[in-house]
C-alpha cells in the first residue's frame, strides 16, 4: 500500500517568510512524528501526534515553529519567519503503537532551504 | 530521559567484509531496538529491529544482538556489498506511544 508522503519535496525561501510542509500519514496510523535533520547529523524531534490526545511539542524548537493534524490524518508543519539555520531535511513518520507495531514508517522527507 | 550513544560516526570497509555498528542506551526501561538504514536523498527505513525478549535476531545478512545488563545492542552486516552504503541509525524506545531516541547515524561505506 501507500507509505508515508511529504510535500512538497524541496522548498527554497526567503530569510524572514512563513513555509508550510504538508505530511501524509499510511492510512490508519494514529501516531504521526515530525523530525529535523541537519546536514550530516541525526535525527531531531521535533513533535509527536497520538490519536486525539493533546500533542507533545516538547522537541519544537521556538515559539516559530507550529504543527497540526486534521482528522486524525494529514499534518501540516509550519515554521514562521524563517531563519538560515532552520534550513534542514524535515522528515514525517508515522506508527502505529501498541503490541508489537511501534516501527516508525519514515516520509522521503522536505528539503527546506533558507537563503 | 533516555540517551542513545553510537559508534563509530563513520565505518569504511571493503566488499565481502563484515561491519559491526554499536549502541548503548541509558534507560533500563527500554524494550524496543530498531535499526533504520537511509540512503542517500530518502528518508529512514527500518531494516531491522529487536526486542528485550530476545538476544539476537537475523534476517539473511544482517543481525542484531542485545545485551540487556550492559544495555548495548549491534546491527553487524556480513559479506557488505556496494548497495549497503548509507547512513545507519539506532534507535531505542520503551515501545507503545513512547517517543523512541535515536543515536546520531553511522555513515557506512563499502567500497567496491
Amino acid at each position: 500500500g501507500a507509505g508515508v508522503s511529504q510535500s512538497p519535496s524541496n522548498k527554497v525561501t526567503e530569510k524572514g517568510k512563513d513555509v508550510e510542509l504538508r505530511c501524509d500519514p499510511i492510512s490508519g496510523h494514529t501516531a504521526l512524528y515530525w523530525y529535523r535533520q541537519s546536514l550530516g547529523q541525526g535525527l531531531e524531534f521535533l513533535i509527536y501526534f497520538q490519536g486525539n490526545s493533546a500533542p507533545d511539542k516538547s522537541g519544537l524548537p521556538s515559539d516559530r515553529f507550529s504543527a497540526e493534524r486534521t482528522g486524525g490524518s494529514v499534518s501540516t508543519l509550519t515554521i514562521q519567519r524563517t531563519q538560515q539555520e532552520d534550513s534542514a531535511v524535515y522528515l514525517c513518520a508515522s506508527s502505529s503503537p501498541g503490541g508489537t507495531q511501534e516501527t516508525q514508517y519514515f516520509g522521503p522527507g522536505t528539503r527546506l532551504l533558507v537563503l | 530521559g533516555e540517551n542513545v550513544e553510537q559508534h563509530p560516526s563513520t565505518l569504511s570497509v571493503q566488499e565481502g567484509d563484515s561491519a559491526v555498528i554499536k549502541c548503548t542506551y541509558s534507560d533500563s526501561a527500554s524494550n524496543y531496538f530498531p535499526w533504520y538504514k537511509q540512503e542517500l536523498g530518502k528518508g529512514p527505513q527500518l531494516i531491522i529491529d529487536i526486542r528485550s525478549n530476545v538476544g539476537e535476531k537475523k534476517d539473511q545478512r544482517i543481525a542484531v544482538t542485545l545485551n540487556k545488563t550492559a544495555k548495548h545492542f549491534s546491527l553487524h552486516i556480513t559479506e557488505t556489498q556496494p548497495e549497503d552504503s548509507a547512513v545507519y541509525f539506532c534507535a531505542a524506545s520503551k515501545g507503545g506511544s513512547y517517543i523512541p531516541t535515536f543515536g546520531r547515524g553511522t555513515s557506512l561505506i563499502v567500497h567496491p
